[in-house]
This record gives structure tokens, C-alpha cells and sequence, in this order.
């Protein structure tokens, strides 16, 4: 069976230090990988999307950025936070192909700017 | 293009009572819906998903949606509310092979004894 894993659960960071969120999945190939924000009071925010190693297509300019160096792992990465990028992050992957794409989302990440 | 409107932020119910939370979405496409539940603190939850099978769809804890195109609607159901459903509820649209999930603002449903 399929399984999305994502740490770390929880982060606490300083104002213009940087940031590594890392998500991997396991029990399929070549997964779309997609990484969310959820910011309080707010729905969900797709950051950025990838249909395959070293392809990202970023949907919101902001000062993160996410790389895709193995199939099945996703990393959200940023070199100076702001109190902004506080939030829920949230990772999930789907198979890729036809109208029947669901969605399976890790347990996430909560990260407090301060 | 592709959207969807939850109309309520939060829907308060009594246990065991039935629960409505309501989803329109707009979209150029044939879509494929889905339901999520998400407890605080914790990632989303595949409640359900219509597929262009059956128009109305069953799923996990006694939830259901019906698609109704004429109406563009896919709201969410419950015949009798539980503590335990007490979470928020996102109601979700894919567009065939455009890779992209639209969301939508998410209903906080709050269940009283």
C-alpha cells in the first residue's frame, strides 16, 4: 500500500532563517507531488506541483521554492522566512493520468515563524 | 475555468441530528469531485469522490454526496450527526489531466451534544 510520509511534524524558526520541509512517498512510481499551505483561517494554498523529477511549476510568486530530486521525494525550501510562511504545510501525491485522480495527503507540517 | 463555492463557513448541528454542508463548483470540463475531512492538526482525509459513475456516492463514516450537473452541486450529507464528526470538511474539483486540485474555502462543522 501506498504511504506519504512528511517531517518534520512540527517547526519553530527565527525570522530570515532558512527552511527544509521534505516529503516522500512510498508504495508507488512516479507519483504527481504536490505541496500545499494552509494558513490560519484559510483554506488550502497549492504552492507548487510536480509531474516528474526536476519538473516544478510554482503557482503563487512567493520567497519559498520546492525541488524534486528523487521520484517519490518533494522538498519545500525557502533561505530567509518571514513571519508570512507561517502555517500548516501540507504534501500530498496522486497518480497521474485520467479523470479519477484522488488526492492522499501526509499528516503535515506546522510551522511557526516567530 | 474551474472553481468551487463552499457556501458555508460553519454549519452547527446537534448530535444526531442530519448534517447538509453544501459545494458548487464551475467547471469547463467533466469533473471529478471529492469530499475531504480534516481534524485539527492533521492532514486531509478522502471522504468520497465522484468519478462519472453513479450520481450519488457513498462513502467512509456514513457521509454521502449526490452530483447533480444541473445544478452544479455536490453537497455533502449525513443522516445523523456524531461527536466525532466535529472537523472540517473541504469540498474538491479535478479537471482531467490538468494535474491540478481546485479546493474549496473549507466548512468547519461543530457538533453539540
Amino acid at each position: 500500500s501506498q504511504t506519504i510520509h512528511q517531517w518534520p511534524a512540527t517547526l519553530v524558526q527565527p525570522v530570515g532563517s532558512p527552511l527544509s520541509l521534505e516529503c516522500t512517498v512510498e508504495g508507488t512510481s512516479n507519483p504527481n507531488l504536490y505541496w500545499y499551505r494552509q494558513a490560519a483561517g484559510r483554506g488550502l494554498q497549492l504552492l507548487f506541483y510536480s509531474v516528474g523529477i526536476g519538473q516544478i511549476s510554482s503557482e503563487v510568486p512567493q520567497n519559498l521554492s520546492a525541488s524534486r530530486p528523487q521520484d517519490r521525494q518533494f522538498i519545500l525550501s525557502s533561505k530567509k522566512l518571514l513571519l508570512s510562511d507561517s502555517g500548516f504545510y501540507l504534501c500530498a501525491w496522486s497518480v497521474p493520468g485520467g479523470s479519477t485522480d484522488t488526492q492522499y495527503f501526509g499528516p503535515g507540517t506546522r510551522l511557526t515563524v516567530l | 475555468a474551474q472553481s468551487v463555492t463552499q457556501l458555508d463557513s460553519h454549519v452547527s448541528v446537534s448530535e444526531g441530528t442530519p448534517v447538509l454542508l453544501r459545494c458548487n463548483y464551475s467547471s469547463s470540463y467533466s469533473p471529478s469531485l471529492f469530499w475531504y475531512v480534516q481534524h485539527p492538526n492533521k492532514g486531509l482525509q478522502l471522504l468520497l469522490k465522484y468519478t462519472s459513475a453513479a450520481t450519488l456516492v457513498k462513502g467512509i463514516n456514513g457521509f454521502e454526496a449526490e452530483f447533480k450537473k444541473s445544478e452544479t452541486s455536490f453537497h455533502l450529507t449525513k443522516p445523523s450527526a456524531h461527536m466525532s464528526d466535529a472537523a472540517e470538511y473541504f469540498c474538491v474539483v479535478n479537471v482531467y489531466n490538468f494535474n491540478k486540485f481546485y479546493f474549496g474555502s473549507g466548512t468547519k462543522l461543530n457538533v453539540k451534544p
